[in-house]
């Protein structure tokens, strides 16, 4: 079974670069079976995807974002990332990280709040 | 971009009771769609997709269906711990991921 954890800090400083971190079980992110990405939730508010990768290395990010947004595979730690660059407040939320052996979201992590605040 | 819309924002539902969900999508997206459960304090899980197809564990009392721009998510009745927020997603034009507001189910 596919599992996921995400990890990086908590509080961020305004306009500094967030840096989310997914390690996967079960699975190899190399794996072409899956599409590894984060999805977003900020407090009391719906769900925002960021942004996709496939195990060939096709991103596909949120309009909306994809001028700060990056998302990677380290194949070595098998684990994916996120950096999310010049953060605001509003960026504040929980952070998800997911695997989809298509294209909606089988499996998510437990997610991780991250605060934007000085 | 598609937009979701679903409604009602809340529903209010006795234990036991049924609940029926709305989501319309701004365009057609045939029979790709897909629902998810958002409990207090938890991640989504995928309940649904293909519109009616349950995911692995799903229990039988959830149920989905339509079709184009217009589909519904039925709980037959509901169980304490189905009281959580339902989100739908198209994924027939993928990228960009959209997802509807949400319904939240609650004790009524």
């Amino acid at each position: 079974q596919l599992q996921l954890q995400e990890s990086g800090p908590g509080l961020v400083k305004p306009s500094e670069t967030l840096s989310l971190t997914c390690t996967v079980s079960g699975a190899s992110v190399s794996s072409s079976s899956y599409y590894w990405g984060w999805i977003r939730q900020p407090p009391g508010k719906g769900l925002e995807w960021i942004g996709s990768i496939y195990y060939s290395g096709s991103t596909y990010y949120n309009p909306s974002l994809k001028s700060r947004v990056a998302i990677f595979v380290d194949t070595s730690k098998n684990q994916f990332s996120l950096k999310l660059s010049s953060v605001t407040a509003t960026d504040t939320a929980i952070y998800y990280c997911t695997g989809s052996d298509y294209y909606y979201f089988d499996f998510w992590g437990q997610g991780t709040l991250v605060t934007v605040s000085s | 971009e598609i937009v979701m819309t679903q409604s009602p924002a809340t529903l209010s539902v006795s234990p036991g009771e049924r609940a029926t969900l709305s989501c319309r999508a701004s365009q057609s997206v045939g029979s790709s769609l897909a629902w998810y459960q958002q409990r207090p304090g938890q991640a989504p899980r995928l309940l649904i997709f293909g519109v009616s197809i349950r995911a692995s564990g799903i229990p039988a009392r959830f149920s989905g269906s339509g079709s184009g721009t217009e589909f519904t998510l039925t709980i037959s009745s509901l169980q304490s711990e189905d009281f959580a927020v339902y989100y739908c997603q198209p994924y027939n034009k993928w990228p960009p991921v959209t997802f509807g507001g949400g319904t939240k189910v609650d004790i009524k």
